[in-house]
C-alpha cells in the first residue's frame, strides 16, 4: 500500500517570503500523479498543483511550484512571495496511475502553514 | 454549477443515534467518494461510487456505516448506533473519470460530533 509522509506538521513564514514544504511518498508503482491540497480553515480543500510521474519537468502554478525527486520519491511544494491568504493546511497527496481500484487519493496528515505579516 | 454540495455542515447527535449525510457532486461528475477526516490528521478514503455502482470500500467502513447513490447522482452516508470514535469530518469529493487524474473537487465537508 502506498504511504505519504509529511514529516513537518507546521510550518510558518513571513508575508513575501518563500516557504518550502515536503512530502515524501512509498510506492512501487511507475506511474501515478501527485497533488497539493490547500485547506483553509473550515472551508473546503483546493487543488494546488499536481505532477504526473513520467513527466520529468516540474508542476509550476503562478507562486505555487514543486521540486519532484522521482528515485528519492520526494515532492515538495514551494510557496513564493507568501500571501496571508496562504494560510492554510496543506496536504500532499498520491493517486495510482493503474485504475482499476486504484482511483482513491492517499493524504498525508498535513502542514499547517502560517503566515506572518 | 455550484460545486460539491453538502449537508448538514454540522450534526451533532447522541451516542448510539443513527445520521445521514448527503452529498451532491457537480452535476457531470461520474465518480464520487467519501472521506473521513479526524483532527490532526489527512483525510482517509472510505468508498466510492462510478455511477451507481460502490466499487470501493474501505475497511474502515465498518458494518455500521452505508453509502448509496441512487441513479448515479447524489449520495448519502448513513451511521448506524454512533459511538464517540466517530466524530470526525466527512468530506466528499467527486470526480470525471476522463479527468480525474487532474484532482477532485471536495464539498466543504459535515462535522459530526458524537456526544
Amino acid at each position: 500500500a502506498q504511504t505519504v509522509t509529511q514529516s513537518q506538521p507546521e510550518m510558518s513564514v513571513q508575508e513575501a517570503e518563500t516557504v518550502t514544504l515536503s512530502c515524501t511518498y512509498d510506492t512501487s508503482e511507475s506511474d501515478y500523479y501527485l497533488f497539493w491540497y490547500k485547506q483553509p480553515p473550515s472551508r473546503q480543500m483546493i487543488l494546488v498543483i499536481r505532477q504526473e510521474a513520467y513527466k520529468q519537468q516540474n508542476a509550476t502554478e503562478n507562486r505555487f511550484s514543486v521540486n519532484f525527486q522521482k528515485a528519492a520519491k520526494s515532492f515538495s511544494l514551494k510557496i513564493s512571495d507568501s500571501q496571508l491568504g496562504d494560510a492554510a493546511m496543506y496536504f500532499c497527496a498520491y493517486r495510482s496511475g493503474s485504475g482499476g481500484s486504484n482511483y482513491k487519493l492517499t493524504f498525508g496528515k498535513g502542514t499547517l502553514l502560517t503566515v506572518n505579516p | 454549477d455550484t460545486g460539491v454540495s453538502q449537508n448538514p455542515r454540522h450534526k451533532i447527535t447522541k451516542r448510539g443515534q443513527n445520521v445521514t449525510f448527503r452529498c451532491d457532486p457537480i452535476s457531470e461528475h461520474n465518480r464520487l467518494y467519501w472521506y473521513r477526516q479526524t483532527l490532526g490528521q489527512g483525510p482517509e478514503f472510505l468508498t466510492y461510487f462510478q455511477n451507481e455502482a460502490q466499487l470501493e470500500k474501505s475497511r474502515l467502513l465498518s458494518d455500521r456505516f452505508s453509502a448509496e447513490r441512487p441513479k448515479g447522482s447524489f449520495s448519502t452516508l448513513e451511521i448506524q448506533r454512533t459511538e464517540q470514535g466517530d466524530s470526525a469530518m466527512y468530506l466528499c469529493a467527486s470526480s470525471l473519470s476522463t479527468r480525474d487524474n487532474y484532482g477532485y473537487t471536495f464539498g466543504s465537508g459535515t462535522r459530526l460530533t458524537v456526544v
